[in-house]
């Protein structure tokens, strides 16, 4: 299928290594992030999400961790696995009339080499 | 399963037709989202939908978008006149609440839309 990852940031690891996948985001005033997973052909899938209030939140084989004074997230994979290979987007809340409307970074293709 | 659905799959149309894309979010989920995803770029915000009500279309291009969701559930996003600039992917996201509860957006595996 085609691929979602043209002209992205790559990163290349060894299964059962440990991945960082980084994001700038652009607003101080975001309160909420999430990160998504998008294999080729497929819509975003949810990984984990973290409120502003909190600094770091672990998931199964994930961690997110937040820096608001740099305006930074970052998301850790544990043991990363082939299956893990995908192009991963942070994305940023920005509340505007009652809502939550996304605003994507750029995104980053995992690979995972055997 | 249960989740975000949308059809159909692929659309190929000519330029200056009209097209209708179908979304059915997870049932329940009172906001919907539309969001556009160019070749190797991010989803872009569209429009956004608090049960019938659109609050934000902000991020429609063009008086050609025109998006409802008559009775809360299922959406539709029409393109009038297609151009071959709208040629993107096409994803409908839901959520359970609304508001400032934050809580995550599920997403379809969109309409890939092509112009020719």
């Amino acid at each position: 299928g085609e691929s979602v990852g043209l002209h992205l940031p790559t990163l290349s690891v060894q299964e059962g290594d440990n991945s960082i996948i980084n994001c700038a985001y652009s607003n101080s005033a975001s309160d909420y992030f999430i990160w998504y997973k998008q294999e080729s052909g497929k819509g975003p899938q949810f990984i984990i999400d973290i409120r502003s209030n909190m600094d770091k939140r672990q998931g199964q084989r994930v961690t997110v961790l937040l820096n608001k004074t740099v305006k930074h997230l970052s998301l850790q994979i544990a043991a990363t696995q082939p299956g893990d290979s995908a192009v991963y987007f942070c994305a940023e809340n920005i509340v505007k009339g009652g809502g939550n409307k996304l605003t994507f970074g750029t995104g980053t293709q995992l690979k995972v080499e055997l | 399963g249960a989740g975000v659905s949308q059809s159909p799959r692929y659309k190929v149309a000519k330029r200056g037709q009209d097209v209708a894309l179908r979304c059915d979010p997870i049932s329940g989920h009172v906001s919907l989202f539309w969001y556009q995803q160019a070749l190797g770029q991010g989803p872009e915000f569209l429009t956004y939908f608090q049960n019938e009500a659109q609050l934000d279309k902000s991020g429609l291009p063009s008086d050609r978008f025109f998006a409802e969701r008559p009775e809360g559930s299922v959406s539709t996003l029409k393109i009038q006149r297609t151009q071959q600039e709208d040629s993107a992917v096409y994803l409908c996201a839901s959520s359970l609440g609304s508001g400032i509860s934050n809580q995550p957006q599920h997403f379809g595996d969109g309409t890939r839309l092509s112009i020719l």
